[in-house]
């Protein structure tokens, strides 16, 4: 079966500071997406970042980049320079058969 | 390019009634997929339609249906609802020019059974 773990339910950092959280998986797949979604106290679900399994560069968006270890099987994102605006729910999800399977979510609180 | 839309926002239910959600998909989507998130199970996929045909489906009871139009619009129906039904429904849409293809969301519909 594919699971996707996330160990750290809940972070702080401060303003400014970088971040990591947390990703690791498992699947037989060889196939298949990563993703960090992000969701704020609104509730709406909102993609940043991407990784294609079978690209050995790691994605970076803007201040987001990840960490993508396939034989470890490992997927982290990095948040640089946190902005007040970061505070959300992230979840790592794992998508194979264009069926997303997610973890249970860091929740992550930038401190000014 | 307007977004993945979900109504309605809310809505309030007795037990053992039915309920519809209807979802919007971003505009030349094609792919509508469903998710239930609650606080004790997370988020857990329902479903996924490709061209109006159910591709793939979720551990969910039968209660749990769902159908899409040509105009890849999705709804999904819950029947003889349950406490347990409680939750966030979230609807993503994708191009699936393939069978991987990113997952764009709605904003979801809370639904509260009394």
């Amino acid at each position: 079966a594919q699971t996707v773990t996330q160990s750290q339910p809940e972070m702080s950092v401060q303003e400014a500071e970088t971040v990591t959280l947390s990703c690791t998986y498992d699947t037989s797949e060889n196939n298949y997406y990563l993703f960090w979604y992000k969701q704020p106290p609104s509730r709406q679900m909102i993609l940043v970042i991407r990784q294609e399994a079978y690209k050995q560069q790691n994605a970076t968006e803007n201040r987001f980049s990840v960490n993508f270890q396939k034989a470890a099987k490992s997927f982290s994102l990095k948040i640089s320079d946190s902005q007040l605006g970061d505070t959300a729910m992230y979840f790592c999800a794992f998508m194979a058969e264009n069926k997303l399977i997610f973890g249970t979510g860091t929740l992550l609180a930038v401190q000014p | 390019k307007a977004g993945v839309t979900q109504t309605p926002r809310y809505l309030i239910k007795t037990r053992g009634q039915q309920v519809t959600l209807s979802c919007s998909p971003i505009s030349g989507h094609r792919s509508v997929s469903w998710y239930q998130q609650t606080p004790g199970q997370g988020l857990q996929f329902l479903f996924e339609y490709f061209s109006e045909t159910q591709r793939n489906k979720g551990n969910f009871p039968g209660r749990f249906s769902g159908r899409q139009f040509s105009n890849s619009r999705s709804e999904m129906n819950v029947s003889t609802l349950e406490l347990g039904d409680s939750a966030l429904y979230l609807c993503a849409s994708s191009l699936d020019t393939r069978t991987l293809g990113t997952q764009y969301f709605g904003p979801g519909t809370r639904l509260t059974v009394l």
